[in-house]
């Protein structure tokens, strides 16, 4: 079993459309949260950074973390063509310089 | 804030040729920076660790002669691929964290390396 998994879709919902994306973990150790975009061709983009348990919005965008479930979510609200792109979720341990790993990632498109 | 840059963004080079690619942050000290490796539509593969002025940490089945990494400064890091063959063309990446940074990591734009 990968450490974080994730479906790598394709996805695709219509502009306007809430979206919700989500990965499951399997290491209780991991503490750090975050959400990546990715366009093509580019390197990742950091979109929402959580610790441990709980919500964070920023604009747009709501990160959730449900550490009793290993389960995270990042919510879009009303998307746009422009957030069309991949995107990684990523975790890491509370230890000095771990790395962090990433699901897949998930290829999302809103169609205009 | 937390810019990190990388070039060349783009460079094709013969087999049995060597390719270094630099990594920079741009607006703060990178203690720590990282190398990934992306093949088309698949996630970041880690290639090693690096902190400035140690040698870099490699993930298992990376070839650390073949992926030479320097970090001699807080704010560059390089990866050299030594004597590129076709199958080490990929889109490789650079992410970078300091103190500035807290616990996130932040990206390059990436180079993309084709080795004909």
């Amino acid at each position: 079993q990968k450490e974080v998994e994730q479906d790598p879709g394709p996805l695709s919902v219509p502009e306007g459309a809430i979206v919700s994306l989500n990965c499951t973990y399997s290491n209780s150790a991991f503490q750090y949260f975050m959400w990546y975009r990715q366009y093509s061709r580019k390197g990742p983009e950091l979109l929402m950074y959580t610790y441990s348990s709980g919500n964070k919005e920023d604009g747009r965008f709501t990160a959730q973390v449900d550490k009793s479930s290993k389960y995270i979510s990042l919510f879009i609200r009303d998307s746009q063509p422009s957030d069309s792109a991949t995107y990684l979720c990523a975790c890491r341990r509370n230890s000095g310089n771990t790395p962090l790993v990433f699901g897949k990632g998930t290829r999302l498109s809103v169609i205009a | 804030g937390a810019v990190v840059s990388q070039h060349p963004s783009r460079v094709i080079c013969k087999s049995g040729t060597s390719v270094k690619i630099e990594c920079r942050s741009l607006d703060f000290q990178a203690t720590t920076m990282f190398w990934y490796r992306q093949f088309p539509k698949q996630s970041l593969m880690l290639m090693a660790t690096s902190n400035e002025g140690s040698k870099a940490t490699y993930e298992q089945g990376v070839e650390k002669d073949k992926f030479l990494i320097n970090h001699a400064s807080l704010t560059l890091s390089t990866l050299t691929v030594t004597s590129a063959h076709p199958e080490d063309s990929s889109f490789y990446i650079c992410s970078a964290r300091g103190s500035v940074t807290g616990e996130s990591q932040f990206f390059g734009p990436g180079t993309r390396l084709t080795v004909l």
